[in-house]
This record gives structure tokens, C-alpha cells and sequence, in this order.
């Protein structure tokens, strides 16, 4: 069955620090891979996407991903985390033939100043 | 580029009675979801269209839940009647075309049922 794990539900780091968000997935066929961020009482909006080719993908607002197909993750990180990045972070799979997204549970991830 | 509208963006309601969303997808977008976001979960898709037929409805309830996009353009999500367990965040989300593309969403309508 296809399903996305995310194992962290709550994050917290200080203002500068380094992030990583950890995201498995199993999906049958090659996935394609995507981070969304919410912020209270707002929609998701598109961090990164990864479809093919280059496993390492750059986003917007300074983030990354790697894909690992060994290892059936997509971990998110960024560098140096800035107090606006406060947020829920969502890994989705999408199938293939339809674009149906499959979401984690999505980590929160709080920033202390 | 407009994004994906929703409305109402608030809705509390009692048991047992109906309510309706709204939504109009970026312009261009073949392809239109609704998903159901239960506080403290990832949203789970209910119901996808590709222009005015039904793609994937596996997951809508649909005995109590009802969607259409008559014209292929904009699309309405009914319950009726509601139950405690349906408050949750409706979003609608829009694609250019199914299968490998990103899909863009709109701002999500909070249900509350008391």
C-alpha cells in the first residue's frame, strides 16, 4: 500500500540552526515526491518537488531535499532556519497516473528565537 | 495568475445539518481535488475531477458526502446531513493535467460541527 511516514510529529530549533525533516515513503512505482508547507489557518503552498533526475532538489525560502531511493526517504533540510519558517510541514507521494497526493501525518516545527 | 478560490474560508454548523463549499481553480486547470484535513493529520483526498468526470471518489463518503463540476470549471462539495466527526478543513487543490504535475491550493474552508 502506499503510504508516507513522517516519524518526527514536533520539531524544535533555535533561530540559525541547521533543519532536517525526515520523510519515508513506500510507493510501487518510481514516486514523485513533494514537501508542502501550512502556516495556521493557510493552505499549502509548494516547497520542492522531485519527478527525476537530480535525487538533490533545490525549493523555495532556502530549502533542499534529497532523495535516497535505497532508502525510500525525501528529508527535507535547510541550512540556517529563520524564526518565519515556524510551520507544519507536509511529505506527500504522488501516484503516477492521477496526481492523487499521499500526505504525511506532518511534522510542526517550532523556532526558538 | 489567480490562485485557487474558496469560499466560505469558516463554517459552523449543528449536526445533522447541510453545508456547501465552493471552488474555482486557477484557470487552464483540467484537474480539480477536494481533500479532508482532520486537525493533527495530513489531508486525504475525497474526490478528484478531470474537467466534469470523476477521476477517484473511493474515499467520499457517499451516503452523507456529494460533489460536482457540472461545467468542468468550478466545483461545490456537499454534506449532508453532518456528523461531529466531518469538522475538519476542506481544500480544494487544482492541476494543470492528472498524473505527474504539482498541484496548487487554495486556502481551505474550516468546518467546525457542534
Amino acid at each position: 500500500a502506499q503510504s508516507v511516514t513522517q516519524p518526527d510529529i514536533h520539531i524544535t530549533v533555535s533561530e540559525g540552526a541547521s533543519l532536517e525533516l525526515r520523510c519515508n515513503y513506500s510507493y510501487g512505482a518510481t514516486p514523485y515526491l513533494f514537501w508542502y508547507v501550512q502556516s495556521p489557518g493557510q493552505g499549502l503552498q509548494l516547497l520542492l518537488k522531485y519527478f527525476s533526475g537530480d535525487t538533490l532538489v533545490q525549493g523555495i525560502k532556502g530549502f533542499e531535499a534529497e532523495f535516497k531511493r535505497s532508502q525510500s526517504s525525501f528529508n527535507l533540510r535547510k541550512p540556517s532556519v529563520h524564526w518565519s519558517d515556524a510551520a507544519e510541514y507536509f511529505c506527500a507521494v504522488g501516484a503516477s497516473n492521477t496526481g492523487k497526493l499521499i500526505f504525511g501525518q506532518g511534522t510542526t516545527l517550532q523556532v526558538k528565537p | 495568475e489567480a490562485g485557487v478560490a474558496q469560499s466560505p474560508r469558516y463554517k459552523i454548523i449543528e449536526k445533522r445539518q447541510s453545508v456547501a463549499f465552493w471552488c474555482n481553480p486557477i484557470s487552464g486547470h483540467a484537474t480539480l481535488y477536494w481533500y479532508q484535513q482532520i486537525l493533527g493529520q495530513g489531508p486525504k483526498l475525497l474526490i478528484q475531477f478531470q474537467n466534469n468526470g470523476v477521476v477517484d471518489d473511493s474515499q467520499l463518503p457517499k451516503d452523507r458526502f456529494s460533489a460536482e463540476r457540472l461545467k468542468g470549471v468550478d466545483s461545490t462539495l456537499k454534506i449532508q446531513p453532518a456528523k461531529l466527526e466531518d469538522s475538519a478543513v476542506y481544500l480544494c487543490a487544482s492541476s494543470l493535467m492528472t498524473g505527474r504535475t504539482e498541484a496548487f491550493f487554495g486556502q481551505g474552508t474550516r468546518l467546525t460541527v457542534v
